[in-house]
């Protein structure tokens, strides 16, 4: 168990629709980063969050959206889905002080639209 | 801009055996390496990195890796196979400069054979 928990784990959707995906870090971590696992993509890097404040953005679509709480919770908001957006969709937390600290991932979002 | 590459798709392996997971990257300085698995329907798992210092990181479950600059690679390997490692390996690079993102390769499966 990595300590960094994703809700929900599994969600069906049709496309159009909005969801919101969520994820609580591991103790002590203030970064939190989102990641989308696709199996003709791979794993792709979106967004990055560190202490409530955006600090890199990947190659994260205009219909998503992400913001990082003060209880450094963060949320994953994905808009007018469409069929593509099917993936697994991970967080993973750092403490971030520096770039070698290792990234501890999440279970996972399974999101399917129909 | 970074990129990893691991080049095969799929390792085969038997039990007992040594077994490899090839990782080549491309930086524009000097690069933090590392290594995660995946488990079916589980999140990514950290195994090791390289920050510095000695080129043979050794990590969990007997997992070791070797950073070669002049090859840029960074091989993972294991002098003895399990059925339990059978699992997607993903390799992943960042520099060690300035807020890059971590960008991982595309994954190889391996499949420990009894």
């Amino acid at each position: 168990d990595s300590g960094v928990t994703q809700t929900p784990k599994h969600l069906i959707t049709a496309t159009g629709q909005r969801v919101t995906l969520r994820c609580s870090p591991r103790s002590g971590d203030l970064s939190v980063y989102w990641y989308q696992q696709s199996l003709d993509q791979g794993l792709q890097f979106l967004i990055q969050y560190y202490n409530g404040e955006e600090r890199a953005k990947g190659n994260i679509l205009e219909r998503f959206s992400a913001q990082q709480f003060p209880d450094l919770h963060s949320e994953l908001n994905l808009s007018s889905l469409e069929l593509g957006d099917s993936a697994l969709y991970f967080c993973a937390s750092s403490a971030e002080r520096s770039s070698y600290n290792e990234q501890f991932f999440g279970p996972g979002t399974r999101l399917t639209v129909l | 801009a970074q990129s990893v590459a691991q080049p095969e798709d799929q390792v085969n392996v038997a039990e007992g055996n040594p077994l490899t997971v090839k990782c080549t990257y491309s930086v524009s300085g000097n690069p933090y390496l590392f290594w995660y698995v995946q488990y079916p329907n589980r999140g990514l798992q950290f195994l090791l990195k390289y920050i510095t210092g000695d080129n043979l990181v050794k990590g969990s479950y007997g997992f070791e890796a070797e950073f070669n600059k002049s090859q840029t690679s960074f091989h993972l390997k294991k002098p003895s196979a399990l059925v339990s490692d059978s699992a997607l390996y993903f390799c992943a690079v960042r520099e060690n400069s300035g807020n890059t993102p971590l960008v991982f390769g595309k994954g190889t499966r391996l499949s420990v054979i009894a």
